[in-house]
């Protein structure tokens, strides 16, 4: 089983801010790597796939990079609306696996 | 507009069964990869299990054996049988669709306690 380990567990940030989380997989994994959103009581969203494509309706300031076994979320510009709990994804192989999730808070 | 629409969960003593559906509007079921996820009260995403667009299918080491999931193309809809359920089933299931997970439900709560 690939093993997703994201950091940092936690962040508190500033509208504004520049945030990046990253994400290691135990494995290789090519970029078969997905970013997803998920605020309190809402199902998760997708917001990158594929390592760095962004998702339809996807706004700007989220981007991905990375590719093997480390890689990163960034957001540029983070507003208000981004807090949330963010959890990476593999597909590369079953089974399927997240990583622990980064809770964002926004100061 | 992409909807996918659960139902089916509810209060089940371990040991039981129940069956989860997926009706999706949008989405083609039949011709996509989906999947059932699940999230425990306070805790991070689990994959459960998948069928392909061949229908092939398979299944978390958790559920084998005991978690069958399969689609009528009729409805556009997809199940989760659940059954010896366990209190450590306990979650909202979410179905998910695409092979990146691109359509999510917004998922039905299981819980298993007697």
């Amino acid at each position: 089983e690939i093993v997703l380990t994201q950091s940092p567990d936690f962040q508190s940030v500033t509208p504004k801010e520049k945030v990046t989380i990253t994400c290691r997989a135990s494995q290789s994994i090519g970029r078969n790597l997905h970013w997803y959103q998920q605020k309190p009581d809402q199902s998760p969203k997708l917001l990158i796939n594929y390592a760095s494509q962004s998702f339809s309706g996807v706004p700007s300031r989220f981007s991905g990079s990375g590719s093997g076994t480390d890689f990163t979320l960034t957001i540029n510009g983070l507003e208000a609306e981004d807090a949330a709990t963010y959890y990476c994804h593999q597909s590369s192989s079953l089974p399927r696996t997240f990583g622990q999730g980064t809770k964002l808070e926004i100061k | 507009e992409v909807q996918l629409v659960e139902s089916g969960g509810g209060l089940i003593q371990p040991g039981g069964s129940l069956r989860l559906s997926c009706a999706a509007s949008g989405f083609t079921v039949s011709s996509n990869y989906m999947s059932w996820v699940r999230q425990a009260p306070g805790k991070g995403l689990e994959w459960v299990s998948v069928i392909y667009s061949g229908g092939a299918t398979d299944y978390a080491d958790s559920v084998k054996g005991r978690f069958i999931v399969s689609r009528d193309n009729s409805k556009n809809t997809l199940y989760l049988h659940m059954n010896s359920l366990r209190v450590e089933d306990t979650a909202l299931y979410y179905c998910a669709g695409g092979g990146d997970y691109g359509y999510w439900g917004q998922g039905t709560l299981v819980t298993v306690s007697s």
